[in-house]
C-alpha cells in the first residue's frame, strides 16, 4: 500500500497571504496525484488531478506542482472561501489512499 | 450535470450488516468505477471500495473480509454492505465516482452528500 504523509497538519494564515501544503508518497507514483477541498458538513471536492491541472471550475489561485514522491498545493493568494481541510490522494495496485488531510485555518 | 444520491440504515448495532444504496442520475453509468469511502467524525477519508458496471470489484485490504459490493444496471444504482459492525465503524459514508478513462482516471470526480452511520448498542 502505498502511504501518502501530508504536513503540516495544520496551517494558520491570514487571507491575503500565499499557502504551501506538501504531500509526500511512500514510493513513486508518478505525477498520479489529486487533491481534495472539504469544507464543513460537505463531500470533498476535486481540485487538482494529474498533480498539476486544475478541476473544472477551480480557481486560478489554486496550483499543483511535483512529481514522484514529492507533491504541493500552492493557494496564490488566500481568500476566504479557502480555508478548509486538504487531502491528496493516489491510485495505484488497484487501491486508492489518502493523506490524513492539512487543516488550513485563519 | 451527474448527480449521486444515497441512501441507507443510520443507527446499527454491534454485529449487524450496514447497508447503503447510491443512485446515479444525469451520466453514464459505464464509463465509471463507483466507490465508497468513509469518514469519521473529525478525522480523515478511508477508501473502502470500488465496482464496475460488470460487478468487477477493488477493496480495500484491511476492510475486504466484511465488505461487499453490487450493481443494478438496471437502476443505475450500486450498494455497499458491509457485515458485523462495530463502534469503529461508525462515520458518514460516502458514493463516489471514478472515471475508467483520460487524465481524471484516477481521481473521484463526483460525490454524493454522504450518510451518516452510527453503530450504538
Amino acid at each position: 500500500e502505498i502511504v501518502l504523509t501530508q504536513s503540516p497538519a495544520t496551517l494558520s494564515l491570514s487571507p491575503g497571504e500565499r499557502a504551501t501544503l506538501s504531500c509526500r508518497a511512500s514510493q513513486s507514483i508518478g505525477d498520479y496525484l489529486a487533491w481534495y477541498q472539504q469544507k464543513p458538513g460537505q463531500a470533498p471536492r476535486l481540485l487538482i488531478y494529474e498533480a498539476s491541472t486544475r478541476a473544472t471550475g477551480v480557481p486560478a489561485r489554486f496550483s499543483g506542482s511535483g512529481s514522484g514522491t514529492d507533491f504541493a498545493l500552492t493557494i496564490s493568494s488566500l481568500e476566504p472561501e479557502d480555508f478548509a481541510i486538504y487531502y491528496c490522494q493516489q491510485r495505484s495496485f488497484w487501491a486508492i489512499t489518502f493523506g490524513q488531510g492539512t487543516r488550513l485555518e485563519i | 450535470q451527474v448527480q449521486l444520491q444515497q441512501w441507507g440504515a443510520g443507527l446499527l448495532k454491534p454485529s449487524e450488516t450496514l447497508s447503503l444504496t447510491c443512485a446515479v442520475f444525469g451520466g453514464s453509468f459505464s464509463d465509471f468505477y463507483w466507490n465508497w469511502i468513509r469518514q469519521p467524525s473529525g478525522k480523515g477519508l478511508e477508501w473502502i471500495g470500488e465496482i464496475n458496471r460488470s460487478g468487477t470489484t477493488n477493496y480495500n485490504p484491511s476492510l475486504k473480509s466484511r465488505v461487499t459490493m453490487s450493481v443494478d444496471t438496471a437502476k443505475n444504482q450500486f450498494s455497499l454492505e458491509l457485515k458485523s459492525v462495530t463502534a469503529a465503524d461508525t462515520a458518514m459514508y460516502y458514493c463516489a465516482r471514478r472515471p475508467l478513462a483520460g487524465a481524471v482516471a484516477g481521481t473521484l470526480n463526483s460525490w454524493g452528500q454522504g450518510t451518516l452511520v452510527t453503530v450504538s448498542s
